[in-house]
């Protein structure tokens, strides 16, 4: 089945540039997001890209696609504390499938 | 307020005690579901719904089962609860147009003991 892979754990420091990779299996995903988890709270949706878009800008934040090796990332500029979190990929393909498939999150750890 | 809302917070229950977990949401979302998530195993999918007569089994509905009460409610029965379904659950709402997007609940931490 589809699948999504993520990277446990990113330690920057803060003012640094942090950068979070995501693969995914589906060739047929057609959107791609990003998901940002703090601790005793929800998901929080952050930013999604549309599968035929290469980069996407939102202010600190900068969502790049390769479909051709299916690699998503999220780039945090100037990382701060607030930034510390559980961040989550999810793709949703076009193959009859109905919900997200989710990465199982990357530890996100900002040291002052 | 929040947008979608999930009662009870937290939960300790037994073994073999039947507990519901409640969804309301006030999004006019058609489109509500539920999650687990498990240290190190992200989200996992237990049912979808897409409208009140539209239910589906998700990846892990074994031991789950829902009540789509109205569009804005949607609730998670566990009907005999075991310790590995100790986790914490979500519910999510998402509307049928693009990018379908899905907005989650707070989450409900559930202790079986």
């Amino acid at each position: 089945g589809e699948d999504v892979e993520q990277s446990l754990f990113l330690s920057v420091r803060e003012g640094d540039s942090s950068v979070i990779n995501c693969t995914y299996t589906d060739s047929s995903s057609t959107y791609l997001y990003w998901y940002k988890q703090e601790p005793g709270a929800g998901l929080q949706l952050l930013t999604y890209i549309f599968s035929n878009m290469d980069m996407k800008q939102d202010q600190r934040l900068t969502v790049l696609l390769n479909k051709k090796d299916k690699h998503l990332s999220l780039r945090i500029a100037d990382t701060q504390t607030g930034d510390s979190a559980i961040y989550f990929c999810a793709e949703r393909g076009d193959t009859g499938r109905r919900a997200l498939t989710f990465g199982s999150g990357t530890r996100l750890q900002v040291q002052p | 307020d929040a947008d979608v809302t999930q009662t009870p917070r937290n939960r300790i229950t037994k073994t073999g005690k039947r507990i519901m977990l409640e969804c309301s949401q006030t999004k006019g979302h058609d489109r509500m579901y539920w999650y687990r998530q498990d240290p190190g195993l992200g989200l996992r999918l237990i049912y979808y719904s897409f409208d009140v007569k539209d239910i589906n089994k998700g990846e892990i509905s074994d031991g789950y089962s829902v009540s789509r009460q109205a569009q804005a409610k949607f609730s998670l029965s566990l009907e005999s609860a075991i310790p590995n379904q100790t986790a914490l659950y979500f519910c999510a709402t998402s509307d049928s147009g693009q990018p379908r997007a899905q907005y989650f609940g707070p989450g409900t931490r559930l202790l079986v003991l």
